[in-house]
């Protein structure tokens, strides 16, 4: 079974800008989370998708959002862009929703300059 | 709000010796999940723990759910090169979302 596909894996961008990351669950998961990994603030929860509506959404700006696809692939977008959205974003997807066994993706590493 | 700690933060072992990180909770929790993230890698899934006062083996790990259920600890047992990465705990919080430790971060010397 191929696992969790994340692309892009690196990118760099300027602040300011939007940058949408993409995310491929294992086939058959229906739920896809978001984390955003840094050394000072660790893994931190953005939000949960399944069956293409938000179910659960972390302590983030506006600036972060989402959405799911019926195939369950999911997108997160990150406008305006501020030097503190550096960070490794994982996804992560899992059979059903909510708080079970987690299937992380590689991560994009995003460099905002 | 409710939070997942780690202790210690980090940890050098030399080769043979034991390994153990402590996790507690604010609150309790309905499971516990353990993750070991490799230097340069993603986290991987290692177990999960329902049970108040559960201990479950992976070979050399060991894994300890406390019987209020708002504690955890991982252990293994003469460690390996092969061990080196940081090992996340777990926890859902009552909204449903998982909440991670800082983590612990294992260096071995061979």
């Amino acid at each position: 079974k191929a696992g969790v596909t994340q692309t892009p894996r690196y990118l760099i961008k300027t602040r300011g800008q939007q940058v949408t990351l993409s995310c491929s669950p294992i086939s058959g998961h229906r739920s896809v989370s978001w984390y955003q990994q840094t050394p000072g603030q660790g893994l931190q929860f953005l939000f949960e998708y399944f069956s293409e509506t938000q179910r659960n959404k972390g302590n983030f700006p506006g600036r972060f959002s989402g959405r799911q696809f019926s195939n369950s692939r999911s997108e997160m977008n990150v406008s305006t862009l501020e030097l503190g959205d550096s960070a490794l974003y994982l996804c992560a997807s899992s059979w059903r929703q909510g708080n079970n066994e987690q299937f992380f993706g590689p991560g994009t590493r995003l460099t905002v300059l | 709000g409710q939070q997942v700690m780690q202790i210690p933060q980090y940890q050098h072992v030399q080769e043979g010796e034991d390994f153990t990180t402590y996790c507690n909770s604010s609150t309790t929790l309905s499971n516990i999940q353990w993750y070991k993230q490799r230097p340069g890698g993603h986290p991987v899934f290692l177990i999960q723990l329902v049970k108040s006062g559960e201990v479950k083996k992976q070979k050399r790990l060991t894994f300890q759910f406390g019987e209020a259920k708002k504690n955890s600890s991982l252990h293994i047992t003469a460690t390996q090169t092969t061990d080196v990465g940081t090992y996340f705990c777990a926890g859902p919080s009552n909204t449903g979302k998982l909440i991670f430790g800082q983590g612990t971060t294992l260096q071995v010397k061979p």
